[in-house]
């Protein structure tokens, strides 16, 4: 059964770098996402991407934040200056469609911790 | 602003039995709801939704209830198994999902 996966599964770096997280969606899925979960709190939405672009993105993105598809394949978040409270897993999902409605697959995650 | 909430962090319940986990949420143009589950080291699964044309849809072991009036939807997991053993997360929105903090359910042998 096709899936979501993303590397790397945990990722440790200093405060102030730069971090790039991957991840393969589903091969003929058509949009993707990026979510995040603090430890212990709730899963928040950070971005959608389709076609190329950027169609939602939450509160939380700013302007540290960038999403690309580099290929045909990879889907990467890049948080370019890390802070302490950027500690957190990182969802990426992808899904066929763009509604609502459809169900969105989930990577297992990156567990990304700044210290 | 927590226009999700899972009020219960954990809930054991004895294998056989019910587990029932509730969500609440505030914003009255929600009219899509689901529930995913979540084993460790993985990431969230898709488990039932259901939208605000209905107030039930079952599948198997569960059955997600809905009710506008209170915006209040719940799982029901019958009977519970071992493998229920999760956290349990329920979602809603109308054009983007918002998520709740999370149940984790025990199921004890």
């Amino acid at each position: 059964e096709p899936e979501v996966t993303q590397t790397p599964s945990h990722q440790v770096t200093q405060m102030g770098q730069e971090v790039i997280l991957r991840c393969v969606p589903i091969s003929n899925h058509l949009y993707f996402y990026w979510y995040r979960q603090i430890l212990g709190q709730k899963v928040e939405f950070l971005v959608s991407f389709y076609n190329n672009e950027i169609s939602e993105k939450s509160e939380i993105f700013d302007d540290q934040f960038s999403v690309e598809r580099p290929d045909g394949s990879n889907f990467t978040l890049k948080i370019r200056s890390t802070k302490l409270e950027d500690s957190a897993m990182y969802f990426c999902a992808s899904s066929l469609g763009g509604q609502i409605q459809e169900t969105q697959y989930f990577g297992p995650g990156t567990r990304l911790l700044v210290l | 602003d927590q226009q999700v909430k899972q009020n219960s962090p954990s809930l054991s319940v004895q294998e056989g039995r019910i587990s029932i986990l509730n969500c609440d949420y505030t914003n009255s143009m929600f009219d899509y709801f689901l529930w995913y589950k979540k084993y460790p080291a993985e990431g969230p699964t898709f488990l039932i939704s259901i939208s605000s044309i209905k107030d039930k849809n079952e599948d198997g072991r569960f059955t997600v209830f809905l009710n506008k009036s209170a915006k209040h939807l719940s799982l029901h997991i019958v009977p519970s198994q071992p493998g229920d053993s999760a956290v349990y997360f329920c979602a809603a929105g109308y054009y983007q999902l918002i998520w709740g903090a999370g149940t984790k359910l025990i199921i004890k042998p």
